[in-house]
């Protein structure tokens, strides 16, 4: 397995852009995590999905963040507009309930550095 | 709620010093523990785990012991290397539902020649 693929793997935007952050989770999970890392706040979990429903969002900073999973194999999540402030390492994870061996483990990309001017 | 709490700042060592990260955590129920480590510009990876009590995870000459008596998870290595050089986190995921985790600020560790 690829593992988990996310896309871009570094976005350089201007402030008040919209940007959109992908992430192909491994086959067969079921969950899958949005989360935010800065060196101020560490990381964060932004928002998770499981069978592509989401199920807590709370961590979301503010309505500028959206995040969508249309099926089992896609993610995104988007911030219109964009400050400097969100200029962070997002990453997105997942995991499956259903691989006794695997007991709530979870799967990271290699992460999006996202660059606001 | 299920927390996690790792020892503050950052660890210097040099190399084939014995390095421990201290790992605590609040849960209910029976949650597995886990450690993961971030190198320098890449996403996290699971060093190992542990899903009971008295369970020794190990893995690349690092180890810790699940001890429910004391809810610690200390990550240790006797003789480190400066590939070692990383940031380190302890996370818990309860026992029922959700796969979430909870995790520690992370350590950065740094080792030097």
């Amino acid at each position: 397995d690829a593992g988990v693929i996310q896309s871009p793997r570094h976005e350089v935007t201007e402030m008040g852009q919209e940007v959109t952050l992908r992430c192909k989770p491994i086959s067969g999970h079921d969950y899958l995590f949005w989360y935010r890392q800065t060196m101020m706040r560490g990381l964060e979990l932004l928002i998770y999905f499981n069978n592509n429903v989401p199920i807590d969002d709370s961590g979301m900073p503010e309505d500028r963040f959206s995040a969508k999973m249309p099926n089992a194999s896609f993610s995104t999540l988007k911030i219109q507009p964009s400050e400097p402030r969100d200029s962070a390492v997002y990453f997105c994870a997942s995991s499956s309930s259903r691989l006794a061996g695997e007991a709530g483990e979870q799967f990271f990309g290699p992460g999006t550095r996202l660059t606001v001017l | 709620g299920n927390s996690v709490t790792q020892m503050e700042g950052p660890v210097t060592l040099s190399e084939e010093a014995f390095l421990t990260i201290n790992c605590t955590y609040t849960a209910t129920g029976y949650p597995s523990l886990f450690w993961y480590v971030q190198y320098p510009g890449e996403g996290l990876q699971l060093l190992l785990k542990a899903t009971k009590a008295d369970d020794k995870g190990s893995n690349k000459g690092f180890e810790a012991t699940y001890r429910k008596e004391t809810t610690s998870f200390h990550l240790e290595k006797g003789s480190v290397q400066v590939s070692d050089s990383a940031v380190y986190f302890c996370a818990l995921s309860a026992t029922y539902g959700n796969n979430r985790l909870a995790f520690g600020k992370g350590n950065q560790v740094v080792v030097i020649p």
